[in-house]
């Protein structure tokens, strides 16, 4: 089965620090979803890309969190400098564009704790 | 905009018993419903779905009909087992846009 991968599946940091998280969507699929999950606050969409352009990020803290493209085979979501609340569970997902019937496939997420 | 709302968990159950998780949905127009299921330590996974009113999604003994006059999509097992312990997600999209969850209803079945 096609999957979606996610590095690394942990990462443990220190407060301060630069955290790259990495998405290799499934080949074919156009478009590319970032999604944070905590306790609290559930699944939250920080961001997504159709044709590797940024539609929307307003899900994101813009101050310290970036997302990118670089090509069709990778999306990244970066967080600089981390905090202690964004530890979370941070999910890449990749549909195609075929409209409202397909839904997603989900990476296995990336395990974040800033301490 | 669009929304989803479901039951508060967590639900446990014992094996055998009959399982509804309860999902309401507001959106404009006329969305696809979908059901996810993430199992401890994994991604979420497309559990079903349904695009019209009246279709029924099912998969692995769960069933969920699309509601349009109560704009609802409850989630039904007839017979849950141990291996269906999981948190289980509501969704709707409209169109071209981003799925949109509602909060998980954790599910617990003990033997």
């Amino acid at each position: 089965d096609a999957r979606v991968t996610q590095t690394p599946r942990h990462k443990v940091t220190e407060m301060g620090q630069e955290v790259t998280m990495r998405c290799q969507p499934i080949l074919g699929h156009n478009t590319v979803f970032w999604y944070r999950q905590t306790m609290m606050q559930g699944l939250e969409l920080l961001a997504y890309f159709r044709n590797r352009a940024p539609l929307d990020d307003s899900g994101m803290p813009k101050d310290r969190f970036s997302a990118e493209m670089p090509d069709a085979t990778l999306a990244t979501l970066k967080i600089q400098p981390s905090e202690p609340r964004d530890s979370a569970v941070y999910f890449c997902a990749s549909g195609s564009n075929g409209g409202a019937n397909y839904g997603y496939t989900f990476g296995s997420g990336t395990r974040l704790t800033v301490v | 905009g669009d929304s989803v709302t479901q039951m508060e968990g967590p639900v446990t159950l014992s094996e055998e018993a009959f399982l509804t998780i309860n999902c309401t949905y507001t959106a404009t127009g006329y969305p696809s419903l979908f059901w996810y299921v993430q199992y401890p330590g994994e991604g979420l996974q497309l559990l079903l779905k349904a695009t019209k009113a009246d279709d029924k999604g099912s998969n692995k003994g769960f069933e969920a009909t699309y509601r349009k006059e109560t704009t609802s999509f409850h989630l039904e097992k007839g017979s849950v087992q141990v291996s269906d312990s999981a948190v289980y997600f509501c969704a709707l999209r409209s169109g071209n846009t981003p799925l949109v969850f509602g909060k998980g209803t954790r599910l617990s079945v003990i033997a």
